[in-house]
């Protein structure tokens, strides 16, 4: 049963900081690593995905990825009060089944 | 840029009833799926759907559920004798290639009575 893990929250950070939401999977042989915000009520937008160690950039999202250690995390930048939602980290493993497997979600909330 | 459609926003049927619940994947997409999530509850796959047929489904997806692709566009999930227990917001996506990632529709919001 392949898990995803992720801290359910409220995670809340003050306007402008940086939010740090981090994800651990247990199948080692995952490959493909997303992230997805979810409002309230609404469907999942895919924010960031990266598939190497290390870190890859998009505008204030930073994902960075260890597989050695198997997380992934999401750091958003300046957080701004719109980025309060929940989000989705999800995992794909190659050579069988590209499901992702996701998990149930870190709610952030930014206060002015 | 282009989307996912799913309609209706909003479903409501009585139990045990049948419902069909339409998608419009991205047009130039190849690999389709549904998904559920119930209120507060995470996202759970339903089924993946290839080159007009199958390719995966979860335990969730028994013989009360079906997919079709009845034309070129269109991407249906029906779920046969509606039980109270699948009240849930039910999503399609798409994707061009099975390791990319998948683009949500907005969902349909479906209540049992």
């Amino acid at each position: 049963q392949k898990e995803v893990e992720q801290n359910s929250g409220p995670l809340s950070v003050p306007e402008g900081a940086i939010a740090s939401l981090n994800c651990t999977y247990s199948d080692r042989g995952s490959q493909s690593f997303f992230w997805y915000r979810q409002y309230s009520g609404k469907s999942p937008e895919l924010i960031m995905f990266i598939y190497s160690n290390g870190d890859k950039e998009d505008g204030r999202f930073t994902a960075q990825l260890n597989k050695a250690s198997q997380y992934v995390s999401l750091l958003i930048r300046d957080s701004q009060p719109s980025d309060s939602a929940t989000y989705l980290c999800a995992v794909n493993s190659e050579g069988g089944s590209y499901i992702p497997t996701f998990g149930r979600g870190t709610s952030l909330i930014v206060h002015p | 840029e282009p989307e996912v459609t799913q309609t209706p926003s909003h479903q409501v049927t009585q139990m045990g009833q049948e419902v069909i619940l339409r998608c419009v994947p991205i047009s130039n997409h190849l690999y389709f799926y549904w998904y559920r999530q119930i209120l507060g509850q995470k996202v759970e796959f339903l089924v993946s759907f290839y080159n007009n047929e199958i390719s995966e489904k979860s335990e969730i997806f028994d013989d009360q559920f079906s997919v079709e692709r009845p034309d070129g566009s269109n991407f249906t999930l029906k779920i046969r004798s509606t039980k109270l227990e699948d009240s849930a917001m039910y999503f399609c996506a798409s994707n061009g290639q099975p390791n990319q990632p998948q683009h949500f529709g907005d969902g349909t919001r479906l209540s049992i009575l």
